[in-house]
């Protein structure tokens, strides 16, 4: 079975600061895409970074960038400069073909 | 540019009834078409997906079904609800070739 994991339910960050959510995958492909998705209360999903995994570098925008490690099907997140804004759900996911696999999410709280 | 519509926005429903939500697409074209569910404090979880128009891939089998009739046109249907339906249903759309998903605002079901 293909499956996402986000060991962190709820994470914390100051205003300011830098957070790390983390995400581990489990898969036999070789190819195959991975995505951080944000939802905010209004429940709207936003994407906020993707990854190829034929890419050894990891994908960066702006203040959000990730630490892939395809040998660990590894797959975390940081946010640098955290802002009251990035507060929300944040959500893994791992796309091998058309479907796509969510982790359970994490919960960022940002403390002014 | 692309856009994805869903509605309704809020639906409350008695057990027993009916259900239709419809999500359109607009801006592209032979789209790939998805409905996830997202139980309250989860992740998302697929339900349908759609390469074509009739072309419908269940993932869960449950007491719901999908129809694509129109090829920008993707319908989450019941016949009759469960209390179990109650949840967030999110719909999205990918290109052919790309791998991001773009997702609806979402529908709120309530089944009392």
């Amino acid at each position: 079975a293909q499956t996402v994991t986000q060991s962190q339910p709820e994470m914390s960050v100051q205003e300011a600061e830098t957070v790390t959510l983390s995400c581990t995958y489990d898969t036999s492909e070789s190819d195959y895409y991975l995505f951080w998705y944000k939802q905010p209360p209004s429940r709207q999903m936003i994407l906020v970074i993707r990854q190829e995994a034929y890419k050894q570098q990891n994908a960066t925008e702006n203040r959000f960038s990730v630490n892939f490690q395809k040998a660990a099907k590894s797959f975390s997140l940081k946010i640098s400069d955290s802002q009251l804004g990035d507060a929300a759900m944040y959500f893994c996911a791992y796309r091998p073909g058309r479907d796509m696999r969510f982790g359970a999410g994490t919960r960022l709280t940002v403390k002014p | 540019s692309q856009t994805i519509h869903q509605w309704p926005a809020t639906l409350v429903q008695p057990v027993g009834s009916p259900l239709s939500l419809e999500c359109t697409v607009e801006g592209t074209s032979n789209p790939n078409l998805y409905w996830y569910r997202q139980a309250a404090g989860r992740g998302l979880q697929l339900l349908f997906y759609s390469v074509g128009i009739g072309q419908i891939s269940s993932e869960v089998p449950q007491n719901l079904s999908a129809s694509r009739p129109q090829d920008r046109q993707f319908i989450l249907s019941s016949k009759k609800l469960l209390l179990s339906d109650s949840g967030f249903y999110l719909c999205a759309w990918s290109g052919r070739r790309a791998h991001i998903q773009y997702f609806g605002a979402g529908t709120r079901l309530s089944v009392l």
